[in-house]
């Protein structure tokens, strides 16, 4: 079984602070790395995806990959009580594979 | 353009019932998926098909069948249900493979509980 592994939290962060969420993967051959934000009793949305190793940022949101030690984590700056939900990275193989999820919670 | 759309929202069985869960998209994608969403467990995927004609097996496809009826319809059929077949599932479709990095577009699931 090819793992994607993250830490099921909760994590805590207070408002404005960065929040850093992490993913490890057990396939080297895998490309495609996903980031996917889920609301509580809402389907998946994509956040972001990084295909390169280094940093990929959009708005908030920076993607950060390391295919040598075989993680993948997503940071969120400034974060708001809206960015509360899980995060589940998923990866390539070759349907994605995703992560348990990692539960964020911002507090006011 | 609705995305992707699952029918029904909701639905009880009785252990041993049959019944088939509609997925239909307007994207004109190729690729559908169907995975099922279990508390503590994430996504698991079930089957998927990666063009109209095809479809290949998931990580959990036991108790499961699926059609792939044509380009825009990907249903998945349950013939005995089983209470271990509670859980949520999730419909999904992308351009190309979602492994090829084409976004994946989720519908937003069906709640099936059984007794």
């Amino acid at each position: 079984q090819k793992e994607v592994e993250q830490n099921s939290g909760p994590l805590s962060v207070p408002e404005g602070a960065i929040a850093s969420l992490n993913c490890t993967y057990s396939d080297r051959g895998s490309q495609s790395f996903f980031w996917y934000r889920q609301y509580s009793g809402k389907s998946p949305e994509l956040i972001m995806f990084i295909y390169s190793n280094g940093d990929k940022e959009d708005g908030r949101f920076t993607a950060q990959l390391n295919k040598a030690s075989q993680y993948v984590s997503l940071l969120i700056r400034d974060s708001q009580p809206s960015d509360s939900a899980t995060y589940l990275c998923a990866v390539n193989l070759p349907a994605l594979n995703f992560g348990k999820g990692t539960s964020l919670l911002v507090t006011p | 353009n609705a995305g992707v759309t699952q029918t029904p929202k909701f639905q009880v069985l009785k252990t041993g019932q049959s019944m088939t869960l509609q997925c239909a998209q307007d994207m004109n994608h190729n690729s559908m998926y169907w995975y099922r969403q279990d508390p503590g467990m994430g996504l698991r995927l079930i089957y998927y098909s990666a063009s109209e004609g095809t479809t290949d097996k998931g990580e959990v496809p036991n108790g499961y069948n699926v059609s792939r009826l044509n380009k825009r319809e990907f249903s998945l059929r349950l013939e005995s249900a089983a209470p271990s077949q509670t859980s949520v599932y999730f419909c999904a479709s992308s351009e190309g493979l979602a492994g090829s990095g084409d976004t994946q577009y989720f519908g937003p699931g069906t709640r099936l509980t059984v007794l």
